[in-house]
């Protein structure tokens, strides 16, 4: 079974600039995840789709990132403008629907971002 | 407050000691439990889910205690290959999405 997939693996960036990550999920999966993991920290959630739905996106800071899951399959997470404290791994996970009690939630590699 | 809270560590134990970490949650309403694994720049993996009754996965025993809202983790015959930061996950009623507190790091030494 192929993983969920997340691209760039590292990103570099000015402050102010914008950045985009793009994250597939299994297949199959209709619940996905963006997580921010800051150095040190444990990852907190960003935002939550159920298929091409926004289910939660109360940690979200509305005015500067943005995410959008069109076709219900892969999603993109945009920051614009960034901000040195936006330097983060960004992780995306996606899971099952079900009563499995992890629902198969599984993590993709990250993209490590880097504002300077 | 966090909603989940564990000692950052590091915990620095020789091969072959047992060590145990400790987590806290607020939310009663909290309703599923995890261990997880987060080896150094990877994503975070499944360890264990962790049941009311306590449960054991070969040298790990994961335990939890709703009255005081605190969930354990043992490891007995540590390994090389143990050393990560150990990630306490709580889910709660009605929410799909995982919480996680920011982890204790284990480093065991030969």
């Amino acid at each position: 079974e192929a993983g969920v997939a997340q691209s760039p693996r590292y990103k570099i960036i000015e402050k102010r600039q914008s950045v985009a990550f793009w994250c597939n999920p299994i297949s199959g999966h209709a619940t996905l995840y963006w997580y921010q993991q800051i150095l040190g920290q444990g990852p907190k959630l960003l935002i939550q789709f159920q298929n091409n739905g926004v289910v939660d996106d109360s940690q979200l800071p509305k005015d500067r990132f943005s995410a959008e899951r069109l076709k219900g399959v892969d999603s993109t997470l945009k920051i614009q403008p960034a901000k040195l404290e936006d330097s983060a791994v960004y992780l995306c996970a996606s899971s099952l629907d079900g009563a499995r009690a992890n629902y198969g939630y599984t993590f993709g590699s990250g993209t490590r971002l880097t504002v300077v | 407050r966090k909603e989940v809270e564990q000692d950052p560590g590091p915990f620095n134990v020789p091969e072959g000691a047992t060590v145990a970490f400790n987590c806290t949650y607020s939310n009663s309403a909290s309703q599923s439990f995890f261990w997880y694994r987060q080896d150094c720049r990877k994503e975070p993996k499944l360890l264990m889910s962790v049941y009311s009754s306590g449960n054991e996965d070969g040298r790990f025993t994961a335990q939890l205690n709703r009255a005081s809202q605190y969930i354990s983790l043992l490891i007995r015959d540590s390994k090389l290959s143990d050393s990560a930061t150990y990630l306490c996950v709580v889910r709660n009623t009605g929410r799909r999405a995982l919480t996680f507190g920011s982890g204790t790091r284990l480093q065991v030494q030969p």
